[in-house]
């Protein structure tokens, strides 16, 4: 059975600390790996990796992708109050190619960020 | 853009009821989501369209649930008959793959809280 698991569950850092969350995986024809956002309401898009060993880069959010390792994590470097939010990792797996599959979530990463 | 937009934004009905929800994509965009929340499953895909054709179903629970797409600007998720199991978020999403994939920078609408007593 495909699954994405994530770790930690939760975390509480404070304002100004660098985080690393993380994102495994066990499935099978692996297509691409996303990361999202999720605060008070609807997730939102934060990156989408396919390839191993580039980095992706948002401002102070970063993320990389082993597929050999079949793990992904995400950084956040100087966080803000306003970076606490649930973070959802999910993988598209897809057996016949092309735009049909489906999406994979792990359970989130739940982030506070202390002032 | 409106973003996407969902309605209702919450919805009350009795077990046994049938239960429709309503989703306009972003203007453009050629793929269209749906998904449920629940503190117990997280977040699950159900279906997915592309130009108003399904194209992955598989995460439907049960022949409960369907949806349709008559048109680009508009989808409909309906369960019926609804079961208090399907109390949930659901969200709709839209995105633009132009070669990248379905999911490459999908834009989330504000949810439809549903509960079934």
């Amino acid at each position: 059975e495909d699954k994405v698991v994530q770790s930690p569950l939760s975390l509480v850092v404070h304002e100004g600390d660098t985080v690393t969350l993380n994102c495994s995986y066990e499935v099978t024809n692996f297509r691409s790996l996303l990361w999202y956002k999720q605060e008070k309401k609807a997730p939102t898009f934060l990156f989408m990796l396919t390839s191993s060993g580039i980095e992706k880069k948002s401002g102070r959010l970063s993320s990389i992708l082993d597929k050999k390792e079949l793990f992904s994590i995400l950084n956040i470097t100087a966080t803000q109050t306003g970076d606490s939010a649930i973070y959802l990792c999910a993988v598209f797996v897809s057996v016949y190619g092309g735009s049909q599959g489906n999406l994979i979530f792990g359970k989130g990463t739940k982030l506070s960020v202390k002032p | 853009d409106a973003g996407v937009i969902q309605s209702p934004r919450h919805e009350v009905t009795e077990m046994g009821q049938e239960v429709t929800l309503r989703c306009k994509p972003i203007s453009g965009h050629d793929y269209l989501f749906w998904y449920r929340q629940t503190m117990m499953r997280g977040l699950e895909l159900l279906i997915y369209f592309n130009n108003n054709v399904p194209i992955d179903d598989s995460g439907m629970p049960e022949d409960r649930f369907s949806a349709k797409m008559p048109n680009a600007s508009f989808s409909t998720l309906k369960i019926q008959p609804s079961e208090p199991r399907d109390s949930a978020v659901y969200f709709c999403a839209s995105s633009f793959a132009s070669g990248t994939g379905p999911f490459y920078e999908q834009y989330f609408g504000p949810g439809t809280r549903l509960t079934v007593t």
